[in-house]
């Protein structure tokens, strides 16, 4: 079975400084995809970054880069230049494609509270 | 705004009773995910449709059902409800089962009483 380990329930920066929330995941097979994504309280699960597992290259979006490390499988985000805006619930999730059907597996969610 | 369209947005119901949550995909996108994000169980995957046929079953309930219609919206329709059942229900599309990015709706929040 699939499962995604996210260890941080919590956690809490100030604005302008760097975070990095942690996840590790669990899977038998080689080739999937890597996602973060953002439920701000407005409730919308919004696409943060993502990794095909295919890549050594880490991923980067703006502020937002991962260090994935396949052989440990360790996918951690940060957070660079924390803004109030990033507050919100981060879900760390995979998916694998098989047999023409593919499904995300999330994790538990690490809530990040930015303060001014 | 994501483009995936869910309504409704509030949903209050009763132990017993049934509901139906809809779901419009982007524009041009075939697959339809529903997901349940409840407190103790975090999010959990349910149903995936493809072009209107099941293509993929999560932890749904057998008191729970789906479809996908020939104009690609998707109907998820929860019956003999418990408070057990109240959670945020997300619907998700993606333009083909190979693409992997997911664009979720806003979700319905459903309360059973």
């Amino acid at each position: 079975a699939q499962t995604v380990t996210q260890s941080q329930p919590e956690m809490s920066v100030q604005e302008a400084e760097t975070v990095t929330l942690s996840c590790t995941y669990d899977t038998s097979e080689s080739n999937y995809y890597l996602f973060w994504y953002k439920q701000p309280p407005s409730r919308q699960m919004i696409l943060v970054i993502r990794q095909e597992a295919y890549k050594q290259q880490n991923a980067t979006e703006n502020r937002f880069s991962v260090n994935f490390q396949k052989a440990a499988k360790s996918f951690s985000l940060k957070i660079s230049d924390s803004q109030l805006g990033d507050t919100a619930m981060y879900f760390c999730a995979f998916m694998i494609q098989k047999g023409g059907s593919e499904k995300l597996v999330f994790g538990k969610g690490t809530k990040l509270t930015v303060n001014p | 705004d994501s483009g995936v369209t869910q309504t409704p947005k509030h949903l209050i119901t009763a132990t017993g009773q049934r509901v139906t949550l809809r779901c419009s995909p982007r524009s041009g996108d075939l697959s339809v995910y529903w997901y349940q994000q409840s407190l103790d169980q975090g999010l959990q995957f349910l149903i995936q449709y493809y072009n209107g046929e099941e293509r993929a079953k999560g932890n749904i309930l057998e008191r729970f059902s789906a479809q996908q219609f020939p104009d690609l919206h998707s109907e998820l329709n929860l019956s003999s409800l418990e408070l057990g059942d109240s959670a945020l229900y997300f619907c998700a599309s993606s333009v083909s089962v190979e693409n992997e990015k997911l664009f979720f709706g806003s979700g319905t929040q459903l309360s059973v009483l």
